[in-house]
């Protein structure tokens, strides 16, 4: 299993401004996952994130937009640049859920954008 | 990516059982049928997993008929802390084990 905390739980930010997100596992892991989820809606894979090369993003969205950081194979942060109201959302840090075994997830941080 | 098609909502009593199906057409050899719960306000939560046949644990059970095109999580005797979000998905992707959420069945278990 993998214990996952991430912080802030929840924030309120002024538009234009950046936050950034912090994933700590608890244990090693190879691959990270961020997730956004919009209100009412289901999750939406952002990118994958593994230790010591870029991230890989989804379709639609843009490192410039939402830049990670994998410095190590137990933490990763992803940033919400530039934003706006539209970027309120719930963003979720996972770590690997390969075929076989299940994923874990974190809390997720609510953030509102006013 | 294999898609899945599961009702976007779902009623229930206390103390019935709940059959969720999930529709997977184009389900891949290798890939296994994952099921996910999400309470407000938290991640979402691994419940069971299987690849053919059917799947019992503790919560729930998996039913996958031998196509693989389509599985049905059955939980026995719900509860109202089971109203949630459930979510099937398959795979993950081969290549990066990424894991690609369809919209979930939300079930609303009522006294």
């Amino acid at each position: 299993s993998a214990v996952i905390s991430q912080k802030p739980s929840r924030d309120i930010c002024q538009r234009g401004t950046s936050l950034t997100i912090q994933c700590q596992v608890d244990s090693q892991v190879t691959m990270m996952f961020w997730y956004r989820q919009q209100p009412g809606q289901s999750l939406t894979l952002i990118a994958t994130a593994n230790q010591g090369s870029e991230a890989t993003y989804e379709s639609g969205f843009v490192i410039d937009k939402f830049p990670i950081s994998r410095p190590n194979l137990t933490f990763s942060t992803l940033t919400v640049s530039n934003m706006s109201p539209e970027d309120s959302s719930i963003y979720l840090c996972s770590v690997d859920g390969r075929g076989e075994t299940e994923a874990f997830f974190g809390q997720g941080t609510r953030l509102t954008v006013v | 990516l294999a898609k899945t098609t599961q009702p976007i909502s779902m009623d229930s009593y206390e103390g019935q059982e709940v059959n969720i199906t999930c529709s997977h057409n184009n389900i891949a050899t290798n890939d296994y049928i994952t099921w996910y719960q999400q309470f407000p306000s938290q991640g979402p939560r691994f419940i069971i997993q299987g690849y053919k046949t059917k799947v019992t644990n503790e919560v729930a059970s998996l039913f996958i008929p031998a196509d693989r095109k389509s599985s049905t999580l059955s939980l026995p005797r719900v509860s109202l802390s089971d109203t949630a979000v459930y979510y099937c998905l398959v795979g993950g992707d081969g290549a990066t084990n990424k894991l690609i959420f369809g919209t979930g069945t939300l079930l609303a278990v009522q006294p």
